[in-house]
């Protein structure tokens, strides 16, 4: 198994630029989140899914759109970048069944480092 | 509103030593804690998690974790250390939403 594959690994836009993160797992895992990751402010969840079809908001979901037509991907779409959605942005996978709680394991991608000028 | 503190931006100690990385909670339910681990140019890998039952979880690499409801604490903690453990730690919190909560990290730095 590949785990939690994320492309680009790099990426640099101009602002007003959009473009799409995309995230991809073969583990089947129902649940799919996307966080950023900026220093001092640990991981902040963005948008998450919990089964193709169905999505919702986190904590900072202003400026990115997303989409769950498959279980395997969830790409995030930068809408117009701006200088502040500079960071480095996560996605994540997790079997939602595997405790019968909502205590679940996420398995994370290597990373997308962005940089909006 | 469900928060995760991490009192310290870094922690150094020496190889052989044990190591504490402190963690603290505020949620309105009952909490299910988490330890994950951040190696350089790396996504986040999980170390042990709390559900429920026995205080003491153990999970991966010898890691341990003590979760203490009064304090709303949530400790992680090794006997001896090694310098491969030198990475960033995020303590986390869910209490049975969707959401799980990441505190800012703590870099923990093993000198030899």
């Amino acid at each position: 198994n590949a785990g939690v594959t994320q492309t680009p690994k790099f990426q640099v836009l101009k602002t007003g630029q959009s473009m799409t993160l995309q995230c991809a797992q073969d583990m089947n895992h129902e649940y799919m989140s996307w966080y950023r990751q900026d220093p001092g402010m640990g991981l902040r969840l963005i948008h998450y899914s919990v089964g193709a079809g169905i999505t919702d908001q986190g904590e900072v979901p202003n400026g990115y759109n997303v989409s769950r037509s498959t279980t395997e991907d969830f790409p995030l779409r930068l809408l117009s970048a701006a200088p502040s959605q500079t960071s480095v942005y996560f996605c994540a996978s997790a079997p939602w069944s595997d405790s019968g709680t909502s205590a679940i394991t996420q398995y994370f991608g290597p990373g997308t480092r962005l940089t909006v000028l | 509103a469900q928060s995760v503190a991490q009192p310290e931006d870094q922690v150094n100690v020496a190889e052989g030593n044990p190591l504490t990385v402190k963690c603290t909670y505020s949620v309105s339910g009952n909490p299910y804690l988490f330890w994950y681990v951040q190696y350089p140019n790396r996504g986040l890998q999980f170390l042990l998690k709390y559900i429920t039952g026995d205080n003491l979880v153990k999970g991966s690499y010898g890691f341990e974790a003590e979760f203490n409801k009064s304090q709303t604490s949530f400790h992680l903690k090794k006997p001896s250390a090694l310098v491969s453990d030198s990475a960033l730690y995020f303590c986390a919190v869910n209490t049975g939403g969707f959401k799980t909560i990441f505190g800012a990290g703590t870099r923990l730095f093993v000198k030899a």
